[in-house]
């Protein structure tokens, strides 16, 4: 079965510092994987898809993640936090089993703050 | 143009009672999904839609649950008897079609508290 797990449910970061959050997947076939953010009490945007392009996936507001399939991670960085980074962000692989075909498999999520 | 709209955006009940929870996808995306957004659970996938049909509905928590699609548009997830248990934010998305790479767009959910 695939399945996602990201490590640390919370992560703070500084203004200014880079941004890591982790995201492992579990998956027998290729994998299509997926970045999702979600602000509070709003629904979750896409901010970068995986679907073996290119290894480097950039996405919007300057976030970028880097498929390895050795290391079966798909980790989401930025270069440098926002206070308006700070949300909760979800990686997710999308099914390829039967019936479900299509629907996102999702992490815990990892919530993001940055302080001033 | 339009996102994917969800109504009533906010829904308070009493235990037993029946709920209607409806998704207006983007004009023109064929696949539609349910996800539900729980404190305990996480996102948990509910059921999808290709067209009216929906192919696998293994993912409803019980029977109580129940999805339906018209005219290839608008959905309506159905609880009836609701429980405690049910108490979460509903999430619609849709896309173009169930394709690997097709974008899933979210609509903002439908919070369900059951009391």
């Amino acid at each position: 079965a695939q399945s996602v797990t990201q490590l640390g449910s919370h992560v703070s970061v500084s203004e200014g510092a880079l941004v890591l959050l982790r995201c492992n997947y579990s998956s027998s076939v290729p994998p299509y994987l997926f970045w999702y953010v979600q602000y509070p009490n709003q629904g979750l945007q896409l901010l970068l898809k995986y679907t073996s392009a290119a290894t480097l996936v950039k996405g919007i507001n300057g976030f970028e993640a880097e498929f390895k399939k050795s290391e079966t991670s798909f980790h989401l960085t930025k270069p440098s936090a926002h206070m308006s980074d700070a949300a909760e962000y979800f990686c997710a692989v999308r099914s390829n089993y039967g019936g479900s075909q299509g629907n996102l498999i999702f992490g815990k999520g990892t919530k993001l703050s940055v302080k001033p | 143009g339009a996102g994917v709209s969800q109504s009533p955006s906010n829904k308070v009940t009493e235990k037993g009672k029946d709920v209607e929870l409806r998704c207006d996808p983007i004009s023109g995306h064929t696949a539609l999904y349910w996800y539900r957004q729980s404190l305990g659970q996480g996102l948990e996938f509910l059921i999808y839609f290709q067209g009216n049909s929906a192919p696998d509905k293994s993912g409803l928590p019980s029977d109580r649950f129940s999805a339906e699609r018209t005219g290839g548009s608008v959905s309506t997830l159905t609880i009836q008897r609701t429980q405690q248990e049910d108490s979460a934010v509903y999430l619609c998305a849709s896309s173009l079609d169930w394709s690997s790479y097709n974008e899933q767009f979210f609509g903002p959910g439908t919070r369900l508290t059951v009391l």
